[in-house]
C-alpha cells in the first residue's frame, strides 16, 4: 500500500533551518509529484508547493517562496522540504502528500511538526 | 483568509443529512475540478472526492460530492458519530496558479 513516512517533530530557534524528509513506499516514486502542505495550529490547509519528482521543476505557493526549497533523492524515495531563516509563524504542521496523474493529492503522509521558540 | 469560502462549523444528529458548501471564483471552482478532504482529530487529511463527485475506493456512498458555477457541496448522508472531522474543500486556481484550500468546516455530531 502507498505510504508516505515523514520525519520526526522539531524544535527550532528562530532563524535556523530545518530540513523535513519524506519517504514514499509503495508505488514508483517517479511516477508521481509530490506536494507538501501546511497546517499552523488549529488553523487550515495551506499548499506550500509542488515538486516533480523526475524533471527537475517545482513551483511555490503563495508566500512559500525565498526560504522553502524542495529537494529529492529518488534513490531513496525520499523528498526533503527545507526551510531557512526560521520565523516563529512557521510553526506547524508540514505534510507531504502524493499528487495522484489526476493533478490531485490522494495520500498523505503523518506531517512533521516544526516549532519555532527561543 | 481561504481563496475557498466554507462556513466554519455545521452540526446534524445521527441519521441526518448534512451538506457543507464551498464557494470560489471563475479561476478556480468554475474551471477545475473540486476535491474533498476529511481530517480526524489529530490525523493528516484523507481524500473523500475527487473530481467533484468521485468516490475513492473505501469511501462510503454516504458521502457524495456536487459542483455548480462556481459552488461546491459535499453532502453526507446517515451521519455517524465517526463523521465527526474537520471538512476541506480543495481546488487549482489558474490566476495563482496554485492548489487552494477552503478554510475547512468543523462538524460536530450532535
Amino acid at each position: 500500500q502507498v505510504r508516505l513516512v515523514q520525519s520526526g517533530s522539531e524544535l527550532k530557534k528562530p532563524g535556523a533551518s530545518v530540513k523535513v524528509s519524506c519517504k514514499a513506499s509503495g508505488y514508483t516514486f517517479t511516477n508521481y509529484a509530490i506536494n507538501w502542505v501546511r497546517q499552523a495550529p488549529g488553523q487550515g490547509l495551506e499548499w506550500v508547493g509542488w515538486m516533480n519528482t523526475v524533471a527537475d521543476n517545482s513551483a511555490y505557493g503563495q508566500g512559500f517562496t525565498g526560504r522553502f526549497v524542495f529537494s529529492l533523492d529518488t534513490s531513496v524515495s525520499t523528498a526533503y522540504l527545507q526551510i531557512s531563516g526560521l520565523k516563529a509563524e512557521d510553526t506547524a504542521v508540514y505534510y507531504c502528500a502524493r499528487e495522484n496523474p489526476g493533478d490531485y493529492i490522494d495520500h498523505w503522509g503523518q506531517g512533521t511538526l516544526v516549532t519555532v521558540s527561543s | 483568509q481561504s481563496v475557498l469560502t466554507q462556513p466554519p462549523s455545521a452540526s446534524g444528529t445521527p441519521g441526518q443529512r448534512v451538506t457543507i458548501s464551498c464557494s470560489g471564483s471563475s479561476s478556480n471552482i468554475g474551471s477545475n475540478y473540486v476535491y474533498w478532504y476529511q481530517q480526524l482529530p489529530g490525523t493528516a487529511p484523507k481524500l473523500l472526492i475527487h473530481s467533484n463527485n468521485q468516490r475513492p475506493s473505501g469511501v462510503p456512498d454516504r458521502f457524495s460530492g456536487s459542483k455548480s458555477g462556481t459552488s461546491a457541496s459535499l453532502a453526507i448522508s446517515g451521519l455517524r458519530s465517526e463523521d465527526e472531522a474537520d471538512y476541506y474543500c480543495a481546488a487549482w486556481d489558474d490566476s495563482l496558479s496554485g492548489r487552494v484550500f477552503g478554510g475547512g468546516t468543523k462538524l460536530t455530531v450532535l
